[in-house]
């Protein structure tokens, strides 16, 4: 299977915990995203790396997110002192960048975190 | 804030019939994506529209990009059980993707 794979599709946590969640793009991808789901709404950019660079973050990335990718293939995503409100679906995307369709992003299964 | 917004939210037919879903907004997109998801997966990408006007065909699945380039629809004909899903747009705006908030159809037998 050479699609986006992410690790592990869930986690279940105490409040105050740290969680590292971990995307491996397609290999040949060299951008790629994080996106945050709730139950009933669609997915929300968080961040997005070209290569090794994170290039933007949103405002939703609050000081206690942070995200890698340090050798611009995998990325991983933590979280620290988690809080119920962090309870979603975490889902990660990669696309070629380069080329008519280098903007069509491809999404991996996701992180199902529950924070209790 | 570009925002994209679907309807209807919640769709329930039974197998057979025809349904449309829409996705407006008050931004221009470079290009619209149609993604289908289903519980606790990733959404998977249908087709990507780019040029004003656009209509592309996925076997039962049409979908037309409007002129301005502002507003999508998906239509879909003769559903089937396994057309049910959750029906996400979503427009590029800059290097992310907007979604709007989703059709959730259910395709009963």
């Amino acid at each position: 299977d050479t699609g986006v794979s992410q690790d592990p599709r869930h986690k279940i946590t105490k409040r105050g915990q740290n969680v590292t969640f971990r995307c491996d793009p397609i290999s040949e991808h060299n951008r790629l995203y994080w996106y945050r789901q709730t139950l009933g709404q669609g997915p929300e950019f968080l961040t997005y790396f070209q290569n090794e660079a994170q290039l933007e973050k949103s405002r939703l990335l609050s000081d206690r997110f942070s995200a890698e990718r340090p050798k611009g293939s995998f990325s991983t995503l933590e979280i620290q002192r988690t809080e119920q409100g962090d309870s979603a679906m975490y889902l990660c995307a990669s696309s070629l960048g380069v080329g008519a369709t280098g903007n069509e992003q491809f999404f991996g299964p996701g992180t199902r975190l529950t924070v209790l | 804030t570009q925002l994209l917004e679907q309807s209807p939210q919640f769709l329930s037919i039974q197998e057979g019939e025809n349904l449309t879903v829409y996705c407006n907004s008050s931004s221009v997109f470079s290009s619209l994506q149609w993604y289908r998801q289903e519980p606790g997966e990733g959404p998977v990408l249908l087709v990507t529209v780019v040029t004003g006007g656009e209509v592309k065909k996925l076997k039962r699945l049409t979908f037309q990009f409007g002129d301005a380039r502002k507003d999508s629809s998906l239509h879909i004909t003769a559903a089937q059980p396994g057309d049910t899903g959750l029906y996400l747009c979503s427009g590029n705006a800059g290097n992310m993707l907007t979604f709007g908030g989703g059709t959730r159809l259910m395709v009963k037998p």
